[in-house]
């Protein structure tokens, strides 16, 4: 399957902060979605980017298929950011529309 | 338009029993995928029925099956349940394949 790696593990920010999570993938991918989810379980679409650069509110990300990495950036945040934040891929070799998640990045924003 | 449902929502079962999970689509969308999510393995992928049929399947044990119904409705079993299967599943559906994946709220299951 397709490797995903997430960095960091782990983030913690002040009110406010601005932050940078990474993300790179092992082959070539038809479909990339950033989550994040909820303290319940739930996995929240913030974005499906398999290419280029999407800006949703304080949110946006950049997907760079060539190098197979895709960033997802967060501005001024907020405390209900908080959470564990995944990058999942699908496609590659195979065009199996099952996702391969990273590890997550588990962000904590302080007051 | 309503998201993915997945009932119950919480399960606790004994070992060696076996459970049976459902999952509603999105209206239109015709694939629907299960995950498993535990906190050694992360989010790990089950398999994918389009069209009442299992078009993928991920690396699990036999004594986990699904099927999907006409209506796009799925259901995934696990029989002769084990401690190990203590997790969260997760439904996702889509309309097809290389499309946005939309989860649903998750069944917790516990097994005692």
């Amino acid at each position: 399957g397709i490797q995903v790696e997430q960095s960091p593990p782990d983030l913690i920010l002040q009110e406010g902060a601005n932050s940078t999570l990474r993300c790179n993938f092992s082959d070539s991918v038809n479909n990339l979605q950033w989550f994040h989810q909820n303290p319940w379980g739930q996995l929240i679409n913030l974005f499906y980017i398999p290419s280029g650069t999407k800006q949703n509110g304080r949110l946006s990300a950049t997907t760079v298929a060539t190098e197979r990495y895709s960033l997802l950036y967060i501005s001024s945040s907020q405390t209900t950011d908080s959470g564990v934040y995944f990058c999942a891929v699908g496609g590659g070799q195979t065009g199996a529309n099952n996702l391969f998640f990273g590890t997550g990045t588990r962000l904590t924003v302080i007051p | 338009k309503a998201g993915v449902t997945q009932t119950p929502r919480y399960l606790i079962k004994t070992r060696g029993q076996q459970v049976t999970l459902s999952c509603s689509p999105i209206s239109g969308h015709r694939s629907v995928s299960w995950y498993q999510q535990t906190p050694g393995q992360g989010l790990q992928f089950l398999f994918e029925y389009f069209s009442e049929t299992q078009r993928n399947k991920g690396n699990f044990p036999g004594r986990f099956s699904g099927r999907q119904f006409s209506n796009s409705r799925s259901e995934m079993n696990v029989s002769t349940l084990e401690l190990g299967d203590s997790a969260l599943y997760l439904c996702a559906s889509s309309l097809d394949r290389n499309n946005e994946q939309f989860f649903g709220p998750g069944t917790r299951l516990t097994v005692l």
